[in-house]
């Protein structure tokens, strides 16, 4: 079956600081990865995604993620965090019609 | 864009009740999907369907049912509502098969049961 998992229940950054947000994936076959973005009260919004082709994938926001096969990760990242980058972070892996998702990251930015 | 709405944002029921959620994309998407968000647990899907009046169980249906009788509705029913289905409860939908295509979320629905 595949699955991703999210080691880090909260990660905390200084604002300006680079942030990483961390995933490893188990899977068979090809990886379809995503990440997503939730804020208080609202609904997951897309940030970006992992099909095929390069290993860094930018998205929405400034933020990019490397997939890296020998390590089975996709990891999130951001050059340079800002306080409004606070939320509540998923990875996910699909198969099929289905979506899994890991538990979620807490990302709080400190001024 | 795509937009995905859900009927109620916050919403408080009694046990044993039968609560109605409803969900709208307006994509003409064919797959539409229920989880249920809980802290610590992340997303777990309780019910998907790919297309009208057809379902497929996700990996908590026990205690749910839905309905999908036109393409763009998808509701979720909680036949006898339990305090331990407290929760938020979250609606997607995606386009067809092809590879690259992500879910699109609704706001959710906070449900409390008392």
């Amino acid at each position: 079956a595949q699955s991703v998992a999210q080691p880090e229940d909260q990660v905390n950054v200084a604002e300006g600081n680079p942030l990483t947000v961390k995933c490893t994936y188990s899977v068979s076959g090809n990886p379809y990865l995503f990440w997503y973005v939730q804020y208080p009260n609202r609904g997951l919004q897309f940030l970006l995604k992992y099909i095929t082709g390069d290993n860094l994938v930018k998205g929405s926001y400034g933020f990019e993620a490397e997939f890296n096969k020998s390590q089975t990760s996709f990891h999130l990242k951001k050059p340079s965090a800002l306080v409004s980058d606070s939320a509540l972070y998923f990875c996910a892996v699909r198969d099929g019609n289905q979506f899994y998702f890991g538990t979620g990251t807490s990302l709080t930015v400190i001024p | 864009d795509v937009k995905v709405t859900q009927s109620s944002r916050y919403l408080v029921k009694r046990t044993g009740e039968k609560v109605f959620l409803e969900c709208v994309q307006d994509m003409d998407h064919e797959n539409m999907f229920w989880y249920r968000q809980d802290p610590g647990l992340g997303l777990r899907l309780i019910y998907f369907s790919y297309d009208v009046k057809m379902k497929e169980k996700g990996d908590i249906p026990e205690g749910y049912s839905v309905s999908r009788e036109k393409k763009e509705r998808f509701s979720l029913i909680l036949e006898s509502a339990s305090t331990n289905q407290t929760s938020m409860y979250l609606c997607a939908s995606r386009a067809g098969q092809g590879s690259s295509d992500t879910q699109y979320f609704g706001p959710g629905t906070r449900l409390t049961v008392l």
